[in-house]
Parts: C-alpha cells; structure tokens; sequence
C-alpha cells in the first residue's frame, strides 16, 4: 500500500532554531507539494514541484522558508529562523503525472514554535 | 481570481440521515473539481472528482454532480454513517497543474 511518508511527525521548538521537514513521496509521482494548515488560515499551498524542479513557491515566505528535492525520493521544507505563528501542521502531498490533482497526502508534521 | 465556497459547519447529523455539503466556485474556463476529506489527525484523502460539466463524480455512497449553469458540485450521502465523520474539502484544479484550490473546510459530526 503506497503511502507519502513524513518525518518529523510533530516538532516543538524554539522561535529562532531552524526546523527541518522531510517528505518521502510515493514511488513514481513526479509532482509534490508542501501546505500549511492552520484554523484561521485553512489550508495554504506554499510550494510545489515538477519531476524535482520548483514549479510555483509563491505561497511561501522567501525570507525564512525554503523547499527542495535533493532527489525523487525526498523532498524537504526548512524553516530558519522559526517563529510562533509557523506553528501549523504542515503536509506533504504527490501526485501522479497524468493527473496532478489526485493527490495523496502524508500524514503532516505538527510543528510547535514557542 | 479562482475561488472555491463551501457552506459553514459544523453539520450535525444523526447517523441514516440524508446529507449535503454545498460547494460553490469561480473559476475561467472548465475546471475540475473535488472533493478530499480529511480525517481526524490525518492528512486529506480524494473522495471523488469530475472533471467537466454534467460529470457526476461518486465513492463510498458519496456523490456530487458538476453543474456548469450553477456553478456548484454539491456533495451528497444517502445515509450517513458515524464514521463519515470528519472534514470535507472542496477543490478546483483550473488548469490541470495540481495547484488545487481548496473550500475553507466544512465539519461533519454524525451521532449515532
């Protein structure tokens, strides 16, 4: 049973450390995209990527916030420095090709920032 | 710009009861819609999509129908079950790239 897996799952820290996300999509999609959830905001798409390469980071805070593949197998978000109101659960998400919208999401990575 | 509007919840059901969570949405051209629900502590899952007008999309004794003329994919469950509880999502995806925009959420609580 294919599934996108997250790491960590949950996350306190304190405001100024840097916090690191990983995400391990499903074999063979090529599209991943990282959101952010949070009850006032609902749920933000903050960046998203094509056979590895960013295709639309738009929704993302530039100055602290940042998203690679390294390779198909990972994909990571960094947060330096962290701050309180980044506390959110953020997801992981990868679709098929063919079909980007059909998209399966991991579990999500509840970060805390005090 | 795109936008999608789902009726506010919570929606409080008995279980066998009929239900419906309107969804709404503006958009240029002929979008696909969906509807993903999510869980409790978990992350969002597809329940069904249609991709163009008259579509009906349906899963799980779900069902929502594409209404170009309204503007609408309505989301509707005969009976519904305790275990239906949980958040529903509508979404739209205008140009086939997977950047989905998402409803706000609504709340489904089914008692028994």
């Amino acid at each position: 049973d294919a599934r996108v897996t997250q790491t960590p799952r949950h996350k306190v820290t304190e405001m100024g450390q840097e916090v690191t996300m990983r995400c391990q999509p499903i074999l063979g999609h090529n599209t991943v995209f990282w959101y952010r959830q949070t009850m006032m905001q609902g749920l933000e798409l903050l960046a998203y990527f094509r056979n590895r390469a960013p295709l639309d980071d738009s929704g993302m805070p530039k100055d602290r916030f940042s998203a690679e593949m390294p390779d198909a197998t990972l994909a990571t978000l960094k947060i330096q420095p962290s701050e309180p109101r980044d506390s959110a659960v953020y997801f992981c998400a990868s679709g098929p090709g063919q079909s980007p919208s059909e998209q399966f999401f991991g579990p999500g990575t509840r970060l805390t920032v005090l | 710009g795109n936008s999608v509007t789902q009726m506010e919840g919570p929606v409080t059901l008995s279980e066998e009861a009929f239900l419906t969570i309107n969804c709404t949405y503006t958009a240029t051209g002929y979008p696909s819609l969906f509807w993903y629900v999510q869980y409790p502590g978990e992350g969002l899952q597809l329940l069904l999509k249609a991709t163009k007008a008259d579509d009906k999309g349906s899963n799980k004794g779900f069902e929502a129908t594409y209404r170009k003329e309204t503007t609408s994919f309505h989301l509707e469950k005969g009976s519904v079950q305790v275990s239906d509880s949980a958040v529903y999502f509508c979404a739209l995806d205008s140009s086939n790239t997977g950047k989905l925009i998402f409803g706000q959420g609504t709340t489904l609580q089914v008692k028994p």
